[in-house]
């Protein structure tokens, strides 16, 4: 079964922990991406990658970091120097440009 | 800075009627543009590409672009309930850096289809 899956669903922290959210693929897309989307809100890019050990920053990138060590998976993670990462995040992998979503998981921090 | 303009809506129409979404966008430069749609609580999923000037069919649905108006739509024929749903323009543009090409979203339109 290909596709994209994400997890957790759903994720919970306290305020000043890092946190790692996960995204796997096996479509065998080359380019990764991760989003951030804010009630009512579009997506907002936070880092891409196009290949295997490299990635760039998108819109909003501060208080994030990622990685790409294989080319099906690019973990993200939330920093304690992120002020308010409570939001939906999506992960995306991308083929001849066109973009597909996994499922999402939802970040509350408190 | 880069744009997609959507009007967020709400937007109603009875079922049975065609739904009329529009999209705007600041780069002349773009050359590819999509439709996505979101269910409530749910992740993007992408119901229409569209490449150059003209319509594109895809059974319900129709996107039409227009490069020099730098406007894109997305119709919905014989709406159900079943469409309601937040529709997503995104479109390829020069990245915030300038460094690159990404697909910007706008904030998208909530389309309710009314029974």
């Amino acid at each position: 079964d290909g596709g994209i899956t994400q997890s957790p669903k759903y994720l919970f922290r306290k305020e000043g922990q890092n946190v790692t959210l996960s995204c796997e693929q096996n479509l065998n897309h080359d380019a990764m991406y991760w989003y951030r989307q804010d009630p009512g809100q579009g997506l907002r890019l936070i880092y891409y990658s196009q290949i295997v050990n490299d990635f760039q920053k998108g819109d909003i990138a501060e208080g994030y970091s990622v990685s790409r060590e294989k080319k099906e998976s690019f973990p993200l993670t939330a920093t304690s120097a992120q002020k308010n990462p409570t939001a939906f995040y999506l992960c995306a992998s991308s083929i001849f440009g066109v973009q597909y979503f996994g499922p999402g998981t939802r970040l509350t921090v408190t | 800075q880069k744009e997609v303009e959507q009007n967020s809506g709400p937007l109603s129409v009875p079922e049975g009627a065609i739904a009329s979404l529009n999209c705007t966008y600041s780069d002349r430069g773009s050359q590819s543009f999509f439709w996505y749609r979101q269910y409530s609580g749910k992740s993007p999923e992408l119901i229409m590409s569209i490449y150059s000037n003209g319509d594109k069919e895809d059974g319900r649905f129709t996107a039409q672009l227009n490069k020099a108006s730098q406007y894109v739509s997305l119709l919905i024929r014989d709406s159900q309930p079943s469409d309601s749903a937040t529709y997503l323009c995104a479109v390829n543009m020069i990245s915030f850096s300038g460094s690159a090409r990404q697909l910007t979203f706008g904030s998208g339109t909530q389309l309710t289809v009314l029974p």
